[in-house]
């Protein structure tokens, strides 16, 4: 079964640093382009960061850029989102998910971060 | 503000047909193709068209999608109860802040 797992969320005051991480199976996840995407309570669907299949390529919406950062172990079969400095407004279900021709087309259950004094 | 606009709200009855449209500009729909997802609460959005008309295996052909220009429309026949969901459209955006963009998200009713 095609599966990513999420762990890592948590809650944490403004400013600190946490690391998500994304577990995956079920197929070749070193072919695959991958990416973070965020859902604040009650709001849209938000992207955060992509990853090309061998890091070469990296790429990040600008609410976060230089405070994220995104990476994957394709022997470990993971993707990992460091997120420093975070904000209130970083409060979100963050989803790991998998590229598939102009889609994207596996998501995994998601993760709760949440920024709050 | 969402890069790609979609109206916030559609209804129809069953049985009926429904389309949401997904605005956008050259930088994004208009130059890449479109997706669109279906999220029920609390769970994760699962893809229903790529490709601007592609279904992934196991969605109903009850679903399509199309592009024209800088716009996309999802349509969705013979309505059911279980349709009843947030629909978002999503492409990327190939500006100088490349990256995925997606609609605000529609909330289907079913009537």
């Amino acid at each position: 079964e095609v599966q990513l797992v999420e762990s890592g969320g948590g809650l944490v005051k403004p400013g600190e640093s946490l690391r998500l991480s994304c577990a995956a199976s079920g197929f070749t996840f070193s072919t695959h382009s991958m990416n973070w995407v965020r859902q604040a309570p009650g709001k849209g669907l938000e992207w955060v960061s992509s990853i090309s299949s061998t890091s070469s390529t990296t790429y990040y919406a600008d609410s976060v850029r230089g405070r994220f950062t995104i990476s994957r172990d394709n022997a470990k079969k993971s993707l990992y989102l460091r997120m420093r400095s975070l904000r209130a407004e970083d409060t979100a279900v963050y989803y790991c998910a998998r590229d598939f021709a102009y889609g994207i087309d596996v998501w995994g259950q998601g993760t709760t971060v949440t920024v709050s004094s | 503000q969402s890069v790609l606009t979609q109206p916030p709200s559609v209804s129809a009855a069953p049985g009926q047909k429904v389309s949401i449209s997904c605005s956008g500009s050259s930088s994004n729909i208009g130059n890449n193709y479109v997706s669109w997802y279906q999220q029920f609460p609390g769970t994760a959005p699962k893809l229903l068209i790529y490709d601007n008309n592609k279904r992934p295996s196991g969605i109903p052909d009850r679903f399509s999608g199309s592009k024209s220009g800088t716009s996309a429309t999802l349509g969705i026949t013979g309505l059911q109860s279980g349709d009843e969901a947030d629909y978002y459209c999503g492409t990327w955006d190939s500006s100088l802040s490349a990256g995925w963009v997606f609609g605000g998200g529609t909330k289907l009713t079913v009537l």
